[in-house]
């Protein structure tokens, strides 16, 4: 299972695009990238899913290098039902592979 | 989107008794399961892995016969809690695997807050 690092907090303010990058430098070949939204006392929520490149749905952008190392989320123009803890995970999708959930990005949205 | 149910919600429970939570997929069949346990301010610690027909798979450091579970339809899977006590207090959260033609997808419960007193 890949490890993935992220900033433990960020902060920015409404209107704003928020980048948050989680490095995987042992990224498997068949591992996908998935970001999960948890708000306190809930179940994480999916947020975006992606292979290589670029991915984007109506909620996020997913960046990924070539290298596939690291990976961006994108949130354009946060507001502050934004503010949640925010997970990276790596894993295969070829198997029923467990999902092992590092310390998360806590994001602070201010008015 | 596939949908988790857990129940229930919120329990609150006496030292020495035993709590069962339920997780179901409401919508698909799901052959495997999760477990997680959370605490305040910390991330999603993974308990064990729920198979349904077969015995779970239990994470490091997580006692088997204290979180029993058992996975005996496609579409729910319970975790047992026996003997609770106040340290067992925490959010407890299930996922369901949905198997589709690419792959896997992950889906969550909302979770259920155990407080032993």
């Amino acid at each position: 299972l890949a490890k993935t690092t992220q900033p433990i907090s960020m902060d920015s303010y409404e209107g704003q695009e928020v980048n948050i990058t989680c490095s995987h430098n042992n990224i498997a070949t068949n591992d996908y990238i998935t970001w999960y939204q948890q708000f306190p006392s809930q179940g994480p929520r999916f947020i975006i899913q992606g292979y290589k490149t670029k991915v984007t749905n109506e909620v996020a952008s997913l960046f990924i290098p070539a290298d596939r190392k690291s990976s961006t989320l994108s949130l354009p123009r946060v507001s502050l039902s934004d503010t949640a803890v925010y997970y990276c995970l790596v894993g295969a999708l070829s198997s029923a592979s467990k999902i092992i959930f590092g310390s998360g990005t806590r994001l602070s949205i201010r008015p | 989107g596939a949908v988790v149910s857990q129940h229930p919600s919120w329990v609150i429970c006496k030292s020495g008794t035993s709590v069962k939570i339920e997780c179901r997929s409401l919508d698909f069949q799901a052959t495997t399961m999760f477990w997680y346990r959370q605490f305040p301010k910390q991330s999603l610690m993974l308990m064990a892995t729920s198979n349904e027909g077969s015995k779970a798979t239990y994470e490091q450091g997580v006692e088997k016969d204290k979180f029993l579970i058992n996975h005996a339809s496609l579409t729910l899977s319970t975790l047992t809690v026996t003997s609770a006590h106040p340290e067992d207090s925490s959010f407890y959260i299930c996922s369901a695997l949905l198997t589709t033609g690419t792959g896997n997808e992950q889906y969550f419960g909302p979770g259920t807050r155990l407080t032993v007193t």
